[in-house]
């Protein structure tokens, strides 16, 4: 089974700052069947990308993903303040792992 | 409107059992892939299994497989999770989610609201 490792745990940034989040597989997942998510306190996920980098719609721009293989990454370009919040990878296409979570926190 | 609604939260004590469910609204329900994801408190998202409600073709995570039980009743558009003996920790919130593609397994793009399950003598 495949296992899917984010880093790090917690990113403690400012508003306006970049946050660049990381997802390694535990073996190749190809780039196809990534995605990733977005998870607010009390509120279900929001998926954000799929294919390891297709937004999905109205997603804004300074959302993007990319990665093939074993290690992907989703980048926040500059930081909304309804960006903070809890982010997951996960593989999908018949098991449906997902990562351990980043927490991206107010600094 | 697509959505996901789900059964309200339950208080179960230790050995009971419980059935949750997940009703699909504003799409053809049978042709879409529908799966559950559990959140223990303060924790993250982990996957449990996944149905097809047009042929009941299930596929569970090893890590449940045997614990909990998938079905799903298409003439009512309704997807379940079981549990025939509760334990303590399998206090969660409970998701439904679903790809936003007809028959394939892809990407979870409609979520329900959760189902929180407390079980505690």
């Amino acid at each position: 089974e495949i296992v899917l490792t984010q880093s790090p745990g917690t990113l403690s940034l400012s508003p306006g700052e970049r946050a660049t989040l990381s997802c390694r597989a535990s073996q190749s997942v190809g780039s196809r069947y990534l995605a990733w998510y977005q998870q607010k306190p009390g509120q279900a996920p929001r998926l954000l990308i799929y294919g390891a980098s297709s937004r999905v719609t109205g997603l804004p721009d300074r959302f993007s993903g990319r990665g093939s293989g074993t290690d992907f990454t989703l980048t926040i370009s500059r930081l909304e303040p309804e960006d903070f919040a809890v982010y997951y990878c996960q593989l999908y296409g018949g098991s449906f792992t997902f990562g351990g979570g980043t927490k991206v926190e107010i600094k | 409107e697509v959505q996901l609604v789900q059964s309200g939260a339950e208080v179960k004590k230790p050995g009971e059992s419980l059935k949750i469910s997940c009703k699909g609204s504003g799409y053809s329900f049978s042709n879409y892939w529908i799966g559950w994801v559990r959140q223990m408190p303060g924790k993250g998202l982990e996957w449990m299994g996944i149905i097809y409600p047009g042929d009941s073709d299930t596929r569970y995570s090893p890590s449940f497989q045997g614990q909990v039980a998938i079905s799903a009743d298409k003439s009512i558009s309704t997807a379940y999770l079981q549990w025939i003996s509760l334990k303590a920790s399998d206090t969660a919130m409970y998701y439904c989610a679903s790809p936003g593609a007809p028959a394939v397994m892809d990407a979870f793009d409609i979520w329900g609201q959760g189902t929180m399950v407390t079980v505690s003598s």
